[in-house]
């Protein structure tokens, strides 16, 4: 089974620290992606991946970045967190070409 | 997580009975469809998924329907069980391009003994 891990379930930052949130994945997989998700508004996509040292911007980028340096690791960077980015976010990675997506447990943030 | 469940529709059912949740997707191009489960505090889960050259498609006791002429997705659940309850995603991706997926607000469906 392909396993998707996020390093942290809960985290609480306070408003203008710098986040690093990290996934793992462990079947070498080409695509890697990051979504945040709010109540009532589904999976929102912030940033992807299709290769090593590679990234696209999604749908809500603004306030994040990301760095893949080794295939099996996708970081999500919140530069100076805010309130309006507290959510719970979720990593996931599939291999190129393949459709669905693998999903790790989602980390939920809460910035103060 | 817990709070994924608010603020969505909600699809109340009695255990054993079928269930059909529905998505409307939003680009006629898309050519593949998944459907999703997420549990409280997990992340989604792929159920089953379907092509766009299918209107059909058959696993355990669920089943995707697809309509394109209408641009809808159904998911049935046939006898739902208290582990069926969950928060239901569609997903669809558009022709070309990267393996983006475009997900739907979700709805959460209930079971009740």
């Amino acid at each position: 089974d392909v396993k998707v891990t996020q390093s942290s379930r809960y985290l609480v930052k306070r408003t203008g620290e710098k986040v690093f949130l990290e996934c793992v994945q462990d079947m070498d997989h080409e695509n890697m992606f990051w979504y945040r998700q709010d109540p009532g508004l589904g999976l929102r996509l912030i940033y992807f991946s299709y290769d090593v040292k590679m990234k696209e911007k999604g749908d809500i980028p603004e306030g994040y970045s990301v760095s893949r340096e080794k295939k099996e690791r996708f970081s999500l960077i919140l530069e100076s967190a805010s309130t309006n980015q507290t959510s719970m976010y979720l990593c996931a990675s599939s291999l190129s070409g393949a459709r669905g997506y693998t999903f790790g447990s989602g980390t939920r943030l809460t910035v103060v | 997580g817990e709070s994924v469940g608010l603020h969505l529709p909600t699809l109340s059912v009695q255990e054993g009975d079928n269930s059909i949740i529905n998505c409307a997707y939003s680009n006629s191009a898309s050519d593949y469809f998944i459907w999703y489960k997420q549990e409280s505090g997990k992340g989604p889960q792929f159920i089953i998924d379907i092509r766009s050259n299918m209107d059909k498609r058959q696993g355990q006791r669920v089943t995707v329907l697809l309509n394109k002429t209408v641009k809808h997705l159904s998911l049935q659940i046939a006898a739902t069980q208290p582990g069926d309850s969950a928060v239901y995603f569609c997903a669809e991706k558009g022709p070309g391009g990267y393996n983006k997926l475009i997900f739907g607000a979700g709805t959460r469906l209930a079971v009740h003994p």
